[in-house]
């Protein structure tokens, strides 16, 4: 089975563009997580999506949102990009709420 | 308000002897606990995991304790190997695996 795949792996931005990512689950899996890694706040959770709807949120301003499609696949965007934006975002998925969670290698961006 | 806490940065263990990684935690409503191990630019990769009904489980060389009174869980690895240097993650999470809370990592090191 293939795992969870993110695109782009890496991607460069400038102050105040906006970016969109994008997570595969394994197949079968219907949740699906994003996390933001920084060196300064190591990972933290950002919004969890189970068959289309957002379950979970962290504590993250407006400016990061996301959504999951019928097919599971998600996308997170992040507007008005901020230098503190650059990190490893981090998508993994699992079978259901109650099952582990595996994580893909996240996409580096850099927010320049 | 850090809820989980890994206090040891780094950890530097000889081939073949133990390795015991410790994280302590606050929230008492915490029931999944889950260790997961990082190498640079890819994942977290999931080890192993126990419930809070539990005090142990094993997985190979991987056995975790909870210590439910102290709020506090290890990770022992038993015998160490170079490849398992990497960055160990103790994560937490309330009614179910989606909702994550990561420590901050401990860098472990094995050397021949």
């Amino acid at each position: 089975k293939a795992g969870v795949t993110q695109t782009p792996r890496y991607l460069i931005k400038t102050r105040g563009q906006q970016v969109t990512l994008s997570c595969s689950p394994i197949s079968g899996h219907r949740s699906v997580s994003w996390y933001q890694q920084t060196p300064g706040q190591g990972l933290q959770f950002l919004f969890e999506y189970f068959s289309e709807t957002q379950r979970n949120k962290g504590n993250f301003p407006g400016r990061f949102s996301g959504r999951q499609f019928s097919n599971s696949r998600s996308e997170m965007n992040v507007s008005t990009l901020e230098l503190g934006d650059s990190a490893l975002y981090l998508c993994a998925s699992s079978l259901t709420a109650q099952e582990t969670q595996y994580f893909g290698p996240g996409t580096r961006l850099l927010v320049l | 308000d850090q809820q989980v806490k890994q206090n040891s940065p780094s950890l530097s263990v000889q081939e073949g002897r133990i390795s015991i990684l410790n994280c302590d935690y606050t929230n008492s409503m915490f029931d999944y606990f889950l260790w997961y191990k990082k190498y640079p630019a890819e994942g977290p990769t999931f080890l192993i995991s126990i419930s809070s009904i539990k005090d142990k489980n094993e997985d190979g060389r991987f056995t975790v304790f909870l210590n439910k009174s102290a709020k506090h869980l290890s990770l022992h690895i038993v015998p160490s190997q170079p490849g398992d240097s990497a960055v160990y993650f103790c994560a937490a999470s309330t009614g179910g695996y989606n909702k994550l809370i990561f420590g901050a990592g401990t860098r472990l090191a094995v050397h021949p």
